[in-house]
């Protein structure tokens, strides 16, 4: 069965580093999501891509933040100078076409910034 | 704003007991709500889910019903197994929109 995948499982980086997480959605799959977990906190939303650019974006999707699919089947999202406040679960989702199709979740990286 | 509260966990369950994990909402207009369930070292799955009032999702011995009245969603089985030890998620949709709206998860271990 497909299944998104996500690398690294675990990420641990400076404080003021940039990281890039990575996921490969479902092959034929439209819809591209990220999410994020804090430790002890909900599962929040931070940004949908589509047709190769952002369609919807939270609050907390600010310019430190950026999304590539940068060869056709990577999903990435970039934190371009990570703070400790960044440390948490991010995962990665697709659907296949409509945004109100189901999400299909990849397993998580854990980012740790020190 | 738009929210989904669940019931904080862990929840401990001896094998073949009954289980509800509450969820509530607060969301304008008539969102979708969802169950997903995270096992260990995996993605979150969708479970079941439910598009409008008094719907009854269902999947694997789950059931939530969609209670606009009291605008909750709570996960029920009548008997659990080992195997459903996992992270429990609720969420909503509205309808204009893709992403979702979690709750916080609530751990469910299931002991022999």
């Amino acid at each position: 069965e497909p299944e998104v995948t996500q690398t690294p499982s675990h990420q641990v980086t400076q404080m003021g580093q940039e990281v890039i997480l990575r996921c490969v959605p479902i092959s034929n799959h439209l819809y591209f999501y990220w999410y994020r977990q804090i430790l002890g906190q909900k599962v929040e939303f931070l940004v949908s891509f589509y047709n190769n650019e952002i369609s919807e974006k939270s609050e907390i999707f600010d310019d430190q933040f950026s999304v590539e699919r940068p060869d056709g089947s990577n999903f990435t999202l970039k934190i371009r100078s990570t703070k400790l406040e960044d440390s948490a679960m991010y995962f990665c989702a697709s659907s296949p076409g409509q945004r109100t199709d189901t999400q299909y979740f990849g397993p998580g990286t854990r980012l740790t910034v020190l | 704003g738009d929210s989904v509260t669940q019931m904080e966990g862990p929840v401990t369950l001896s094998e073949e007991a009954f289980l509800t994990i509450n969820c509530t909402y607060t969301a304008t207009g008539y969102p979708s709500l969802f169950w997903y369930v995270q096992y260990p070292g995996e993605g979150l799955q969708l479970l079941l889910k439910a598009t409008k009032a008094d719907d009854k999702g269902s999947n694997k011995g789950f059931e939530a019903t969609y209670r606009k009245e009291t605008t909750s969603f709570h996960l029920e089985k009548g008997s659990v197994q080992v195997s459903d030890s996992a992270v429990y998620f609720c969420a909503l949709r509205k309808g204009s929109q893709g992403n979702l709206i979690f709750g916080k998860g609530t751990k469910l271990s299931v002991k022999p």
